[in-house]
């Protein structure tokens, strides 16, 4: 298996722009995770997905952030319009489970800068 | 909800050994370790699913202590390849249930030659 599969690896956006950011899990884990990581806060949960399903969007920060599971091998992550403040690395990982019994596997992560 | 880890930084010689402390509030249900290195995306070290239970990866090892909602994480005979930031990530038990992993704000592992 390849592994989780993040796209784009870096982006680079002027404040206002819609921004999309995509993964492909890996193939038979139920769940999917997004999650965004700052110096400053660390890695956060944004919205998890179980069998495309959002289940948890609480860690959303605002309408801005909007998140789709059209179907078990592809899910976006939108930000419209960006921010500045938006500016960090975005993960997507995957497993079997909520909890992670067999560990979750991590994307390679979209650096996402707002200028 | 954040679990509380410890030291925040670290940094060994080559051979030495190392301890990361990672702590919750909450109950939990179980402490997953990830090791992330520059750049890259965080990568799986184990999981500890039961009271007491300790694991070994290589010369990595870790326990969890149910009852002080504990989990420690210890490197032996520390390798260059061992650097790193450390992160613990937990999940806690509501309802009767497990919920989605949370992260600690990580440790970061410097091994020097």
């Amino acid at each position: 298996d390849a592994g989780v599969i993040q796209s784009p690896r870096h982006e680079v956006t002027e404040m206002g722009q819609e921004v999309t950011l995509r993964c492909k899990p890996i193939s038979g884990h139920d769940y999917l995770f997004w999650y965004r990581q700052t110096m400053m806060r660390g890695l956060e949960l944004l919205i998890y997905f179980n069998n495309n399903v959002p289940i948890d969007d609480s860690g959303m920060p605002e309408d801005r952030f909007s998140a789709k599971m059209p179907n078990a091998s592809f899910s976006t992550l939108k930000i419209q319009p960006s921010e500045p403040r938006d500016s960090a690395v975005y993960f997507c990982a995957s497993s079997y489970d909520s909890r992670g019994s067999y560990g979750y596997t991590f994307g390679s992560g979209t650096r996402l800068t707002v200028v | 909800q954040q679990p509380v880890q410890s030291p925040q930084a670290v940094i060994l010689r080559e051979g030495e050994d190392a301890v990361i402390n990672c702590s919750s509030s909450k109950a939990l249900y179980s402490v997953h370790w990830y090791r992330q290195k520059h750049g890259e995306a965080p990568v799986f070290l184990m999981i500890l699913l039961k009271g007491g239970e300790q694991k070994g990866h290589e010369k990595i090892s870790a326990s969890f202590n149910e009852k002080k909602q504990q989990s420690s994480l210890y490197l032996t005979a520390s390798q260059l390849s061992y650097s790193g930031t450390y992160f613990c990530g937990t999940a806690i038990l509501s309802s009767g249930s497990a919920r989605q992993l949370t992260f600690g704000s990580g440790t970061q592992l410097t091994v020097l030659p």
